[in-house]
Order: structure tokens, then C-alpha cells, then sequence
């Protein structure tokens, strides 16, 4: 079964503050793909960035950094000097080879609050 | 289009009434996903089409939903006989290909039941 735990429900930050959001992960599978997306108010859900099982090399993308660690299980996304329009709820995301439509399975989401 | 785009973006309905909510995904797409969102959760699966088959109908809570995409491209989200619970949002999505392709997402047609 697959399985994603995002424990931060709510988190609020000041402006210019880093701040991570945590996911952790759980599948049988060796093949897989982990996903991070963002939902703003407006409610469609941004593709932020895909990894597969095979490359834990962690990534920057301007402001945005990610931390792939197969031995933890986890694929942590960081913030760096958070602005205001970063305020959405979060989702990180699985989608296995096992299930024949490679479906996402989504977190519960963490709603990041970056204070003026 | 550039992305997916979905009709109605908001649906009100007595309860025992049936829906039909549009996804057009993205030109060229084989991939076309359908997610339930409740409030305050994340997505959840409900089928898949790879073209115009229907591969998996796991996730789809019920003998009441039914989806299609006759022709490979546009599909449509059918709910007969709508109950309370059903009330959410339907995300569409599409992708490329096949195998753990990047999802793009529609923005969603926000269902109520009354």
C-alpha cells in the first residue's frame, strides 16, 4: 500500500523567514516517483517538481530546495526567504509502476501562512 | 488549450439529481485522471483513462459515478442520483504519456449537494 504523511497541518511564518515543509513517504515499491504541488487560494493544483527512487540528488529551484533521503523515507521541501505569495497549501505526492495508472496518492497537505 | 481546463467551475444540486462535469485535458495528452477533493484533504484518485480505455475505475466511491472518454481526448464525470456526501471539488488531470509523468491539473469543478 502507499501511503504519504505530511504531520504539519498548519504552519505560519514572517516574511523573509525560511521555513520546510516535511513528507514522508511509505511504498513496497523500488520504482516510484515523488511529486510536490501547490494549491493558492484560487485552488488549482501547480506542478512543482517531480524525482524518481533512483536520483536522490537534492535540487534547488530559486527559492525552492528539495531533500530526497530514501533512508528516511522522506522528500522535504524548503522555503527560502518566504514571501507572501507563497502562502497555498502544499501537497507532496506518490505514484508507483504497481498501480496500472500510476495515480497520484496525495498527502494531506500543509497550508503555509507567510505574514507580512 | 495551453492547460486543462473544466466545466462547470461550480455545480449546485438537489440531492437525487444527476451531474456531468467536464475535463478538457491538455491537447495530445493519453493520460486523463479524475480526483475527488474534500475539504481541508488532499486529492484522492478515482479513475484513470489511457485514450479512450478506461484502465482503472478503483477509486470511484460508487455505482452512482461514471466516466468516459469516447474519444480519446474530452471526458466527462457523471454522478447519478446525488447524495450530500458527494459534495467536493473534481480535479481533472492529464499527462503525456504513461508511468509517472508529471500530472497537470484543471482547476476543478466545485460540486455542492443540497
Amino acid at each position: 500500500a502507499q501511503k504519504v504523511t505530511q504531520a504539519q497541518t498548519e504552519i505560519s511564518v514572517v516574511e523573509k523567514e525560511d521555513v520546510t515543509l516535511d513528507c514522508v513517504y511509505e511504498t513496497r515499491d523500488t520504482t516510484y516517483y515523488l511529486f510536490w504541488y501547490k494549491q493558492p487560494p484560487s485552488g488549482e493544483l501547480v506542478f512543482l517538481i517531480r524525482r524518481n527512487s533512483f536520483d536522490e540528488q537534492n535540487e534547488i529551484s530559486g527559492r525552492y530546495s528539495w531533500n530526497f533521503q530514501k533512508s528516511t523515507s522522506s522528500f522535504n521541501f524548503t522555503i527560502t526567504a518566504s514571501q507572501v505569495v507563497d502562502s497555498a497549501v502544499y501537497f507532496c505526492a506518490l505514484s508507483t509502476y504497481q498501480t496500472g495508472a500510476n495515480n497520484l496518492f496525495f498527502g494531506t497537505g500543509t497550508r503555509l501562512t507567510v505574514i507580512p | 488549450g495551453a492547460g486543462v481546463s473544466q466545466s462547470p467551475r461550480y455545480k449546485v444540486a438537489k440531492r437525487g439529481q444527476d451531474v456531468a462535469l467536464r475535463c478538457d485535458p491538455i491537447s495530445g495528452h493519453v493520460s486523463l485522471f479524475w480526483y475527488q477533493q474534500a475539504l481541508g484533504q488532499g486529492p484522492e484518485f478515482l479513475t484513470y483513462f489511457q485514450n479512450e480505455a478506461q484502465l482503472d475505475k478503483s477509486g470511484l466511491p460508487s455505482d452512482r459515478f461514471f466516466a468516459e472518454r469516447p474519444e480519446g481526448s474530452v471526458s466527462t464525470l457523471k454522478i447519478q442520483r446525488t447524495q450530500q456526501e458527494d459534495s467536493a471539488v473534481y480535479l481533472c488531470a492529464s499527462s503525456l504519456g504513461v508511468g509517472g509523468l508529471v500530472q497537470y491539473f484543471g482547476p476543478g469543478t466545485r460540486l455542492t449537494v443540497l
